[in-house]
């Protein structure tokens, strides 16, 4: 059963507004948590984390929220860009990563 | 500064066959990750190492071995290939574990 959950595998937002990027986990024991950015035919590369300890970190037009009652954290983009378009994965980090299964953004001009 | 690199990029194999897929990376980095990725699956580790000479099994790592011999590179191998092992492959490397990684550009395997 997959620890790590992105329940969104796509999404289409207009340059400018906001994408929302959402990701739940099951693992209470995780303690802390990223995102990651892929475009095709390149490696991941590391985006924003959060520590268990927080539920906010932000870094320019990202943003990462962690709700642990919950077991939820997402990822805001605003505003969004073209060059937004990628695949996202968030990780939640035990004794090794975990990724989801990751969310393709789209975002039209 | 090259960071991850992983050789070769693309490669066919038939059932049966063997290869090995290098991973080099130059950041002085003591753990180093392989990974594979299939759609809708994310990564899913499949061995790692934590320093040279030190090697573990990841969630995954039936039917595939590594080797790490020199700090700096990270060999898997697959003995036997199989059609199920047709998917991209990553190395990652960091400096604590689990923490930030950087991946390599990602090796594209078919077994036929």
């Amino acid at each position: 059963d997959q620890q790590v959950k992105q329940n969104s595998p796509s999404l289409s937002v207009q340059e400018g507004r906001i994408s929302i990027l959402n990701c739940d986990y099951t693992n209470s024991m995780f303690d802390y948590f990223l995102w990651y950015k892929k475009y095709p035919a390149e490696g991941p590369t590391f985006l924003i984390s959060i520590s268990s300890i927080k539920d906010k970190n932000e870094d320019g037009r990202f943003t990462v929220f962690l709700n642990k009652s919950a077991k939820h954290l997402s990822l805001h983009i605003v505003p969004s860009q073209p060059g937004d378009s990628a695949v996202y994965f968030c990780a939640a980090a035990g004794n090794k990563l975990t990724f989801g299964g990751g969310t393709r953004v789209l975002v039209k001009p | 500064n090259a960071g991850v690199t992983q050789t070769p990029k693309f490669r066919v194999l038939k059932t049966g066959q063997s290869m090995t897929l290098l991973c080099a990376q130059d950041m002085n980095h003591e753990y180093m990750y392989w990974y594979r990725q299939d759609p809708g699956m994310g990564l899913r580790l499949i061995h790692y190492s934590v320093g040279e000479g030190t090697t573990a099994k990841g969630e995954v790592p039936d039917g595939y071995n590594v080797s790490r011999l020199k700090k700096q590179n990270f060999l898997l191998g697959l003995e036997s290939a199989a059609p199920s092992q047709t998917s991209v492959y990553f190395c990652a490397s960091s400096y604590h574990d689990p923490y930030e990684q950087y991946f390599g550009p990602g090796t594209r395997l078919t077994v036929t």
